[in-house]
């Protein structure tokens, strides 16, 4: 597709409850990218994809946390038994090759609120 | 994780006014990117700087890689409504796969 897509939005869950992120990359960007953003802070790195293998999971807060991605394409976070901790928006960014020097297409994001 | 040191962390000016904000690091980097934020969405590239002391323009956006290639600034001059949002600094070493990110700068401005 022309930019990153994510989805939902928006979601809103009851704590304790599964919930699933998707990112659909730009067409033909080989390295995905979850990033983390809680209310007025920065972003905080979760996991990395080439292809579809993550080299680098060292971001993921807990086990609870889990992604993969399927097809070189679209990836999907799952937070299982979300707590209020879990609230922030969720930003995948893609790039067309690994450590590019141009940086990363960001998506919308996704605003998680547990309540 | 790890992440840059920017300042200010938010800052209000009036319409018109200059802007200046700065990033530090511990580590060299070879390539230093600059994004701007706007409410509920993901963050734009604005600027990319490849070699110390380089300096960049886009439009009213000025940013520079510092000689020490461990710091990098960017100026908005005459800042209008539209620049609000939050700006980051992010940094990339070559060989590596990712990029580091400041906290941020939240820009407001006053009409």
């Amino acid at each position: 597709g022309a930019g990153v897509s994510q989805s939902p939005s928006n979601k809103v869950t009851e704590k304790g409850k599964d919930v699933e992120l998707r990112c659909d990359p730009i067409s033909g960007h080989t390295a995905l990218y979850w990033y983390r953003q809680s209310l007025g802070q920065g972003l905080e790195f979760l996991i990395y994809f080439q292809g579809n293998s993550a080299p680098d999971k060292s971001g993921l807060p807990s086990d609870r946390f889990s992604a993969e991605r399927t097809g070189g394409s679209v990836s999907t976070l799952t937070i299982q038994r979300t707590q209020q901790e879990d609230s922030a928006v969720y930003l995948c960014a893609s790039s067309l090759i690994t450590g590019s020097d141009y940086g990363y297409t960001f998506g919308s994001g996704t605003r998680l609120t547990v309540v | 994780g790890q992440q840059l040191n920017q300042s200010p962390q938010s800052m209000f000016i009036q319409e018109g006014e200059d802007v200046s904000m700065n990033c530090t690091s511990s580590s060299i980097f070879n390539t230093w990117l600059w994004y701007k934020q706007d409410p509920g969405e993901g963050p734009v590239l604005l600027i990319a700087l490849y070699k110390a002391g380089e300096l960049t323009s886009n439009g009213r956006l000025t940013a520079q890689f510092g000689i020490t290639r461990k710091d990098s600034f960017l100026n908005i001059s005459a800042s209008i409504p539209s620049d609000v949002g939050i700006y980051f600094c992010a940094g990339h070493l070559r060989g590596t796969y990712k990029y580091i990110f400041g906290t941020g700068t939240r820009l407001k401005v006053l009409a």
